[in-house]
């Protein structure tokens, strides 16, 4: 089946780290994403992992995947008030890409 | 230069009217979604098409019907609207599958707030 769970909403102080985790189920998705929709836009790719990688790291974000237990989790270090958005993991099945219900994240000054 | 662009951008309407969204990508891509998100901010499937031809269509009240006239564009029409299709509807733009040469990511337009009074 098609689930992709993770958790509603994370609050953090600015300069600290934030982890986003997500557990999705299709152990065949080639890639899985992390979106991030700011308010009152769409969604933008924010980085993703090819499923034969366990890490993969971009400035501030490091994307970390164990594929055994089939879990994906986004670190933002020395988060900033302008990371505070809706953060989506994703995977992909076939055609259709699926979404968590994404994690909220409160940034504060 | 928008990449994914969707009109109208707010809709308000009464329970029973008619009314379409259109979308339109300039990004060369031959694969178009429509993506309906609720209040609560999830994110569902509805259509896709790849090249005018239908090939995703979850399990979406036949009130709605897509149309692709060529792929850089898909529509989305609804009839007899309900209060209950009051959301934002996302249009999405993608190569068709992922690989080494492609990640598959969507590109999303700015959104359709729909509110059916």
């Amino acid at each position: 089946g098609e689930d992709v769970e993770q958790s509603l909403f994370l609050s953090v102080r600015e300069g600290d780290s934030s982890v986003i985790n997500c557990t999705y189920t299709d152990s065949s998705s080639t890639y899985l994403y992390w979106y991030k929709q700011e308010p009152g836009a769409g969604l933008q790719l924010l980085t993703y992992i090819f499923s034969n990688m366990d890490m993969k790291q971009d400035q501030r974000l490091t994307v970390l995947l164990n594929k055994k237990d089939k879990h994906l989790s986004l670190r933002i270090a020395d988060t900033q008030t302008g990371d505070s958005a809706i953060y989506f993991c994703a995977e992909r099945e076939g055609f259709k890409t699926i979404f968590g219900a994404g994690t909220r994240l409160f940034v504060k000054a | 230069d928008t990449a994914v662009s969707q009109t109208p951008k707010y809709l308000v309407t009464q329970m029973g009217n008619d009314k379409s969204i259109k979308c339109e990508q300039n990004l060369g891509h031959d694969t178009m979604y429509w993506y309906k998100q609720d209040s609560k901010k999830f994110l569902k499937i509805m259509f896709s098409y790849n090249n005018k031809e239908l090939i995703i269509n979850e399990t979406v009240p036949n009130r709605f019907s897509p149309k692709s006239p060529d792929k850089a564009h898909l529509n989305l029409h609804i009839n007899s609207l309900e209060l209950g299709d009051s959301a934002v509807y996302f249009c999405a733009s993608s190569h068709r599958t992922s690989g080494v040469r492609n990640t598959g990511e969507l590109f999303f337009g700015e959104g359709s707030r729909l509110t059916v009074l």
